[in-house]
């Protein structure tokens, strides 16, 4: 039933370690995006893929490269982790409706609660 | 670039009405939104203005000035579950299509 999921929830683990964060949405949406909540809780875009295709890369070092096999998923890994990464990331999903219709923003996962030790 | 301000923190009463402001600037904006956030879970859509006036959904209500660049999020009657992070996120639409910008939240302390 959960419209946009994200595995694993919690994840521990060491500096320099190579991780990844899996994300799937059942909504049909056509856009997904990555999401950085720092312990400020602001919650800062990372990226955004629309069909498939990268469509916004903030400025994100290159240690972060998502992957979107299909319009349903994406994926993101992490290389060479530092104790900066440490925040929670959250997966969402859109679909533009226009003006004239209801929108509902975006959907998001329950978050990966990201800490580097 | 975009520049999103709410305030940090707010405090009400059991029973009272709260209002959280939003000022934004930005280009290329296509839409307002407000988020409920309770601590350790995911961002939960509340409301969506567009068009300039106020959007209401039961106990909460939303009001937009593109003129101003301001919005509202007004909570009546408010519950001890309404504590919670209230973010405003603008959307804009540039060359790479849209994107949703969010506000620090305003984090909501609800007192009996």
């Amino acid at each position: 039933d959960t419209a946009v999921s994200q595995t694993p929830k919690y994840l521990v683990t060491q500096m320099g370690n190579d991780k990844s964060i899996k994300c799937e949405q059942n909504l049909g949406h056509d856009t997904m995006y990555w999401y950085k909540q720092d312990s400020k809780k602001f919650l800062k875009i990372m990226f955004s893929y629309n069909n498939k295709e990268l469509i916004i890369n903030e400025t994100v070092p290159n240690r972060f490269s998502p992957k979107s096999p299909d319009k349903a998923h994406l994926n993101l890994h992490i290389n060479s982790l530092e104790l900066g990464d440490s925040a929670v990331y959250f997966c969402a999903s859109s679909q533009d409706f226009g003006e004239d219709r209801g929108d509902y923003g975006y959907t998001f996962g329950s978050g990966t609660r990201l800490t580097v030790v | 670039g975009q520049n999103i301000d709410q305030p940090t923190e707010m405090t009400a009463t059991e029973g009272a009405i709260v209002q959280i402001n939003c000022t934004y600037q930005t280009s290329g904006f296509n839409g307002l939104f407000w988020y409920q956030q309770h601590a350790g879970e995911a961002p939960t859509f509340l409301s969506y203005n567009v068009l300039d006036g106020l959007e209401e959904k039961g106990r909460f209500s939303s009001f937009l000035s593109r003129s101003k660049g301001y919005s509202y999020l007004l909570l009546k009657e408010l519950q001890m579950k309404d504590s919670a992070s209230y973010l405003c996120a603008v959307r804009s639409h540039n060359n790479a299509g849209n994107m949703l910008t969010f506000g620090g939240g305003t984090r909501l302390m609800v007192k009996p």
